[in-house]
């Protein structure tokens, strides 16, 4: 099955920096990658989603990149604010919709 | 966007008893429901697909017998934790999709406390 790997565990910041999440994939027929920000005791909230033939997506503060060959993708937060504190997932799957498999969570803290 | 409602939100139980959570979708048809399970500061893990009108589909490692869920319309699922234990002690999810190949929809998640 698949496997999805997730670095930093934790990540902080200076307001206004940018932070860099990592992950990596095991199935290559993996084709969605969503990214989630889960705030204590909260469903996970989508961010920002990648399907496979699309190498990078923006969305204002918020991008993520796709390598598919190396089989990892990143997620980039500029100009981070303190509201951006938060545990993130990566994840993975086989199509939008289908079961999600996902990284270990990073915990992000900007400080002001 | 699409409504998913979970209920309980949190619930305390005595060790031995069984407890059952609700997954709705509000606004939409959900042929298929994830349910997930998160320990504290850990990754969501999932734990069985659910579909409508048919056996939920388990993970490995997740007892079928002890994890009862049950899909009986297009917009409820539950999932009945049955002789709870304090090892069972952890934040439930469910999400759904409106269709194959579009995004899921999370609940909002029970937090299970087994005492």
């Amino acid at each position: 099955g698949e496997n999805v790997e997730q670095h930093p565990s934790t990540l902080s910041v200076q307001e206004g920096d940018s932070a860099v999440i990592k992950c990596t994939y095991s199935d290559s027929a993996s084709n969605y990658f969503p990214w989630y920000k889960q705030e204590l005791g909260k469903r996970p909230q989508l961010i920002i989603d990648i399907r496979s033939n699309v190498g990078e997506k923006k969305d204002q503060r918020i991008a993520v990149t796709l390598n598919k060959t190396a089989k990892h993708f990143s997620l980039h937060i500029t100009e981070t604010q303190p509201e951006d504190s938060a545990v993130y997932f990566c994840a993975a799957s086989r199509a939008a919709g289908n079961k999600l498999t996902f990284g270990g969570g990073t915990r992000v803290l900007v400080k002001p | 966007g699409a409504v998913v409602s979970q209920h309980p939100s949190w619930v305390i139980c005595k060790s031995g008893t069984s407890v059952k959570i609700e997954c709705r979708s509000l606004d939409f048809q959900a042929t298929t429901m994830f349910w997930y399970r998160q320990f504290p500061k850990q990754s969501l893990m999932l734990m069985a697909t659910s579909n409508e009108g048919s056996k939920a589909t388990y993970e490995q490692g997740v007892e079928k017998d002890k994890f009862l869920i049950n899909h009986a319309s297009l917009t409820l699922s539950t999932l009945t934790v049955t002789s709870a234990h304090p090892e069972d002690s952890s934040f439930y999810i469910c999400s759904a999709r409106v269709r194959l190949d579009e995004k899921l929809f999370f609940g909002s998640g029970t937090q299970l406390s087994v005492l």
